[in-house]
């Protein structure tokens, strides 16, 4: 059975960083490209960042450019986001898909951790 | 980026079909790579995918479930409703703007 569990989320003050951590199982991780959204209260999806199968290749809307980073690690089936500099606006919920490449679609996602950033 | 648009809620009979729209635009639904898919969302739980490239439906997913596209906006018809599709459900389409995704605004579907 396919599964994603993201984890890591919390409150923190404006400005701080977070690190969110997405661990998967019941697939072969490393075919997969892996990507992270979120859905801030109240408000639509928003696509936030991806990673190529391999990690040489990442991308990441323009509201979290040069402050939020991807990585993963296949040897554990994991795929982090590092969150720095956060404002208010980043408060949301926050979800790990996986996408296979080649493809559009998310074809199966974790129930989300949620992030809040606040004073 | 421009969310797509859907209406806020839908709600129908059990044993009734509904239809629920997402309008977006040329550069994305209504461009030629036919690329929307759609998600059901139960309250505090993952989202589900249940079509994608506008018509196709994943293993497992009912065939109470349909999609199509017409223009710059693409359907999901549910067909005989079931209390268990009480749901948020959104779409979504690849977007040749900047080759990344944009997300419908989410309906609230009751039963």
């Amino acid at each position: 059975e396919v599964q994603l569990e993201e984890s890591g989320g919390g409150l923190v003050q404006p400005g701080g960083s977070l690190r969110l951590s997405c661990t998967a199982s019941g697939f072969t991780f490393s075919s997969y490209e892996m990507n992270w959204l979120r859905q801030a209260p109240g408000k639509g999806l928003e696509y936030v960042s991806y990673i190529r199968e391999n990690g040489e290749w990442e991308h990441h809307a323009d509201s979290v450019k040069g402050r939020f980073s991807i990585s993963r690690d296949n040897s554990k089936n994991t795929v982090d986001l590092q969150m720095n500099s956060l404002t208010v606006e980043d408060t949301a919920v926050y979800y790990c898909a996986r996408k296979r490449l080649g493809t559009t679609y998310f074809d199966y996602w974790g129930p989300g951790t949620l992030v809040t950033v606040s004073s | 980026q421009s969310a797509l648009t859907q209406p806020a809620s839908v709600s129908g009979s059990p044993g009734q079909s509904i239809t629920i729209s997402c309008t977006g635009t040329d550069t994305d639904i209504g461009s030629a790579y036919n690329r929307v898919s759609w998600y059901q969302q139960h309250p505090g739980k993952a989202p589900k995918l249940i079509i994608y490239d506008v018509t196709n439906r994943p293993s497992g997913i009912s065939n109470r479930f349909s999609g199509s596209k017409s223009g710059n906006t693409a359907s999901l018809t549910i067909s005989g409703l079931q209390a268990a599709d009480e749901a948020n459900y959104f779409c979504t389409s690849y977007t040749t703007t900047n080759f990344f995704y944009v997300f419908g605004t989410g309906t609230e579907v009751s039963v």
